[in-house]
């Protein structure tokens, strides 16, 4: 069954300590894995899509990277800003269907 | 990108009531995707929606709970039928987005009581 476990479920920085969030999960045919950040009140907001071991993708502060088993959002000396939710899902060709982790509640300290 | 528009943005309603969710997209999609997003658990999916055809919903969501409606190639309804404490959530649609990614609309808040 494909699953998807985020750690931690909650973390607070101060603004410019660097951390990594972890997205653990077992697919069927892995397709891509997906990371969202989300905002309170609002909908999940795209960031970005990897779709095979070694891959790496940056935005601003922001770095995923991906493995056979896991992946992690890294934040480079995050601002308060950064503060939301993150989210990370799957999508494999067992299923076809993406499988969203339970997130990630970041918070950033000025 | 698509821009999604997603309204009401919150509603609290009596148990037993009935609430009809509306998603417009700003571009012509083929699919609709509607989720709901429990406190503390992951997003779930409830059913896609294709327009001209029936809903295709999940396995524990059922059409006369959640009935869709998909009129044309930018625009969806979700209701929340004979609601019950239980069924208050965040509900948001979506459709397919650039890397294969979603888009999402802001949500809708229900609190049932």
């Amino acid at each position: 069954e494909d699953q998807v476990t985020q750690s931690p479920e909650a973390l607070r920085l101060q603004e410019g300590e660097s951390s990594s969030l972890n997205c653990s999960y077992t697919v069927s045919g892995l397709r891509g894995l997906f990371w969202y950040r989300q905002d309170p009140g609002k909908g999940p907001e795209f960031l970005f899509t990897l779709y095979s071991a070694g891959e790496e993708k940056e935005k601003e502060r922001l770095k995923a990277t991906l493995t056979k088993k896991e992946s992690f959002l890294h934040i480079t000396a995050p601002k308060p800003e950064d503060s939301a939710t993150y989210l990370c899902a799957v999508y494999g060709s067992g299923t076809y269907k993406y499988i969203f982790g339970t997130g990630t509640r970041l918070k950033v300290l000025a | 990108s698509a821009v999604i528009s997603q309204k009401p943005s919150r509603d609290i309603c009596q148990r037993g009531t009935s609430l009809t969710i509306q998603c417009q997209v700003d571009s012509q999609v083929t699919m609709m995707f509607w989720y709901r997003q429990q406190p503390g658990q992951s997003l779930t999916l409830i059913a896609t929606a294709n327009q001209g055809s029936e809903a295709t919903y999940e396995s524990g969501f059922v059409i006369d709970k959640f009935p869709i409606s998909r009129p044309n190639l930018t625009f969806s309804t979700l209701t929340v039928s004979n609601m019950s404490p239980e069924d208050s959530s965040i509900y948001l649609c979506s459709v397919e987005g650039r890397d294969y990614g979603y888009t999402f609309g802001s949500g809708t808040r229900l609190t049932v009581v």
